[in-house]
């Protein structure tokens, strides 16, 4: 039972524009939830987090809004440029059992 | 700084094989946990500890072992190697205590045949 679903595998977005990417979960017990960005045949890096008791976190280009109503979680790059493009992982944490769980990741091409 | 390290990177098995994935962190982090990537898959949790001697299971332990004697180590042991192992191993580390980043390896691949 997948927890955390990424239901788009892959985005293509013009640069410059926005990229946004979706992340759902099913358990009410997360509580704090991260995105990463992982290259091939490299590790995934961390981008940007954010706590439950928040609904949008920036960072520079990077923003992630929560709406834990609808247990859903995105991520918006803008604008997006050319080096965005790569897998993308959102995660959730459970802080009770300290599991972090992701999800399927989305591969995103930011086109020149 | 060397953060998170694994070794080996590519490693090849045949059947039955044992091995051992190594996993050393230079951060003092008291979390460390193990995931394996596979297509469509995503990142999925094997084994975790939140300490030195403390350990358990993820979403996928069956077939893998750890321990964890000391802080900076968590070794992920396959005793007898399946082809459904084949995969790419990360282990990740954080402060522990209070929510926050995970900080990954560059990952081992495995190879079953």
């Amino acid at each position: 039972d997948q927890q955390v679903k990424q239901n788009s595998p892959s985005l293509s977005v013009q640069e410059g524009r926005i990229s946004i990417l979706n992340c759902d979960y099913t358990n009410s017990m997360f509580d704090y939830f991260l995105w990463y960005k992982k290259y091939p045949a490299e590790g995934p890096t961390f981008l940007i987090s954010i706590s439950s008791i928040k609904d949008k976190n920036e960072d520079g280009r990077f923003t992630v809004f929560l709406n834990k109503s609808a247990k859903h979680l995105s991520l918006h790059i803008v604008p997006s440029q050319p080096g965005d493009s790569a897998v993308y992982f959102c995660a959730a944490l459970d802080s009770g059992t300290y599991k972090y769980i992701f999800g399927t990741g989305t591969r995103l091409k930011v086109l020149a | 700084n060397a953060g998170v390290t694994q070794t080996p990177k590519f490693q090849v098995l045949k059947t039955g094989q044992s091995m051992t994935l190594q996993c050393a962190q230079d951060m003092n982090h008291e979390y460390m946990s193990w995931y394996r990537q596979d297509p469509g898959m995503g990142l999925r949790l094997i084994h975790y500890s939140v300490g030195a001697g403390i350990t358990d299971q993820g979403e996928v332990p069956n077939g893998y072992n750890v321990s964890r004697s000391t802080t900076e180590d968590f070794p992920l042991r396959l005793l007898s190697a399946a082809p459904s192992q084949t995969s790419v191993y990360f282990c990740a580390s954080s402060k522990g205590g209070s929510a926050g980043e995970l900080f990954f390896g560059e990952g081992s691949r495995l190879t079953v045949l």
